[in-house]
């Protein structure tokens, strides 16, 4: 099946800069890759995500990139908030298959003011 | 806007008790599933459901079943809680276009 490793586990960066996060899948049939964004005590929520057939989606300060021959792709923040700070999950996603989504095990990213 | 809703947001239970997490989502999606979050593990699949009345195993279902009468609700169940039960439980829903909703968690507390 597939397997997604995310790192890293915890990212602390000083409000303004930017943020990376990796991650690498197994599968070369997954064709989807959403990322989630999980606020303390609250619900994951999709904030981006893209397609095989793209190699890279911006939205405002976010983007991601993916890297179909290497299977990885990565999250990037720019110009980092206080808001930012959350856990990022990325996952990914085989359409034709059980369309059941395997998820990283997550990054705490946290933006100092 | 899709909304997932569970139940209880915070709950305590005893060993051996029967618990019941219930989830509703009102988008008419097909697919349901049931996860438990632990610091460090991630998102970890219990059970999930293509269908009314269907059921699939996840990663992890031991000391959990699952019920689906109806299309939007979606049921776990912990037949006789553990400690080791002690988690975040999220529910979520899907429809074709595989976009994933979460509900709000629950977080079970067992004693």
């Amino acid at each position: 099946g597939e397997n997604v490793e995310q790192h890293p586990s915890t990212l602390s960066v000083q409000e303004g800069d930017s943020a990376v996060i990796k991650c690498t899948y197994s599968d070369s049939a997954s064709n989807y890759f959403p990322w989630y964004k999980q606020e303390l005590g609250k619900r994951p929520q999709l904030i981006i995500d893209i397609r095989s057939n793209v190699g890279e989606k911006k939205d405002q300060r976010i983007a991601v990139t993916l890297n179909k021959t290497a299977k990885h792709f990565s999250l990037h923040i720019t110009e980092t908030q206080p808001e930012d700070s959350a856990v990022y999950f990325c996952a990914a996603i085989t359409s034709g298959g059980s369309y059941i989504p395997t998820f990283g095990r997550g990054t705490s990213l946290i933006v100092h003011p | 806007d899709v909304k997932v809703t569970q139940s209880s947001r915070y709950l305590v239970k005893r060993t051996g008790e029967k618990v019941f997490l219930e989830c509703v989502q009102d988008m008419d999606h097909e697919n349901m599933f049931w996860y438990r979050q632990d610091p460090g593990l991630g998102l970890r699949l219990i059970y999930f459901s293509y269908d009314v009345k269907m059921k699939e195993k996840g990663d992890i279902p031991e000391g959990y079943s699952v019920s689906r009468e109806k299309k939007e609700r979606f049921s776990l169940i912990l037949e006789s809680a553990s400690t080791n039960q002690t988690s975040m439980y999220l529910c979520a829903s899907s429809g074709y276009n595989y976009g994933y909703t979460f509900g709000s968690g629950t977080r079970l507390t067992v004693v």
